[in-house]
This record gives structure tokens, C-alpha cells and sequence, in this order.
């Protein structure tokens, strides 16, 4: 089945700092990869995602990359707010299964 | 997006009882999962909820232990039974809606078991 690795398990930046967090997946038919956001105590929210037909994806302040040949793709927030604080889940699916493999999660700390 | 509740949001029980949490979802849904987050850890998936027929268990997992139903396409519930301090956990329901953004996954805010 599918692996998905999580690097780093922890991420501390100062405030306007940006942040990446990478994610290496086994399988090559994966095609839809994902990124959640969980603050402390809350669900796990969706923030962006990409489909394996493109390299790269942006919204303000995040952004997410993705190289299929190297089957590894990551995450980048630019100019840290305390409030990206959290934890943060990357995932790995196939087309036709609606269920993501999951990483181990990165936990962010922004610094005021 | 879905709009996803859970009841109860947390518990303690006693080792050897069994709780049963219930996921409701204001539309249809295509699919729904059930996953166990413990504490500092990823997401695990316990099993898929199929309307009208058995769930599907990941490995780890067996009905006995953790059943589950779903009646019909926007309710399900999950019973931890026999439960010992080990299943002490944040219990998640999930789905994935097709007339929504493809493959895309909500979360309902989960139930905070404690087992004593």
C-alpha cells in the first residue's frame, strides 16, 4: 500500500519567516495530494491541494509543490503568522479511492 | 463545504463499558470514515462506513471491537466496546461528498474518549 513520509516532525520559525514541510510518497499511481491544518484541539481542516497533472498550486500565503518523477511534494508558507501555528497533515491518494494515506504530521510553531 | 456534528464531543468511561459515538452530516454523502487520532499522533483509519451493508476494517481493526452502522447516507455511528485505558483517543468521522471538490475530505470536530 501507499507510504507517505512527513519531514520534519517539528518546525520552529519567527514571525515573517517562511516554512516547508515535506512529504514523500511509495506509490506512483497516487494522483491527489492533499495538505490539512489542525490547531490545538480542533478538526483537521483542508488548506490546499494538488492534483498530480500539475507541478504547483498557490493561495496567498501558502503554496504546495509537487514533483512526480521524485514522488515528493511540500508545502510552503510564506511570511509565518502566529496564527499558522498548528499542526499540519499531508496525504497521498489514488484515483478512484477516495482515501488518503496520511503523514505523521508537522507541527509549526511561529514565533511573535 | 459538509457541515459535520458528533455526539458526544467527550467522554470518560469506565474499562469494560462500551460508548457509542454518532456522526451526522447535513447532505448526502458518498462515503464516510471513521479514524482514531491519539494524542501528538497522525490520523488512522479504523474503517469505511457503507451505507446498507458492513463496514470495511483496516488492518488493526475488527468489528467486534469497534462496530459500526450506517443506516442511511448522512448518519453513522461507532461503538468502542469492551473499552480498557488503551482506547483512550480522539475518535474522528469523515466523509468525502461528490457533488463537492474532488476527493475532498471534511472532518467532524471529533470525540475526546477517556478510558479510566
Amino acid at each position: 500500500g501507499e507510504n507517505v513520509e512527513q519531514h520534519p516532525s517539528t518546525l520552529s520559525v519567527q514571525e515573517g519567516d517562511s516554512a516547508v514541510i515535506k512529504c514523500t510518497y511509495s506509490d506512483s499511481a497516487s494522483n491527489y495530494f492533499p495538505w490539512y491544518k489542525q490547531e490545538l484541539g480542533k478538526r483537521p481542516q483542508l488548506i490546499i491541494d494538488i492534483r498530480s497533472n500539475v507541478g504547483e498550486k498557490k493561495d496567498q500565503r501558502i503554496a504546495v509543490t509537487l514533483n512526480k518523477t521524485a514522488k515528493h511534494f511540500s508545502l510552503h508558507i510564506t511570511e509565518t503568522q502566529p496564527e499558522d501555528s498548528a499542526v499540519y497533515f499531508c496525504a497521498a491518494s489514488k484515483g478512484g479511492s477516495y482515501i488518503p494515506t496520511f503523514g505523521r504530521g508537522t507541527s509549526l510553531i511561529v514565533h511573535p | 463545504s459538509a457541515v459535520i456534528s458528533q455526539k458526544p464531543s467527550r467522554d470518560i468511561c469506565q474499562r469494560g463499558t462500551s460508548l457509542t459515538i454518532q456522526c451526522q452530516v447535513d447532505s448526502q454523502v458518498t462515503m464516510m470514515f471513521w479514524y482514531r487520532q491519539q494524542p501528538g499522533q497522525s490520523l488512522t483509519l479504523i474503517a469505511t462506513a457503507n451505507q446498507g451493508s458492513e463496514a470495511t476494517y483496516e488492518s488493526g481493526f475488527v468489528i467486534d471491537k469497534f462496530p459500526i452502522s450506517r443506516p442511511n447516507l448522512t448518519f453513522s455511528t461507532l461503538t468502542v466496546s469492551n473499552m480498557s485505558p488503551e482506547d483512550s483517543s480522539i475518535y474522528l468521522c469523515s466523509v468525502v461528498a461528490s457533488e463537492y471538490s474532488y476527493n475532498e475530505q471534511f472532518f467532524g470536530p471529533g470525540t475526546r474518549l477517556t478510558v479510566l
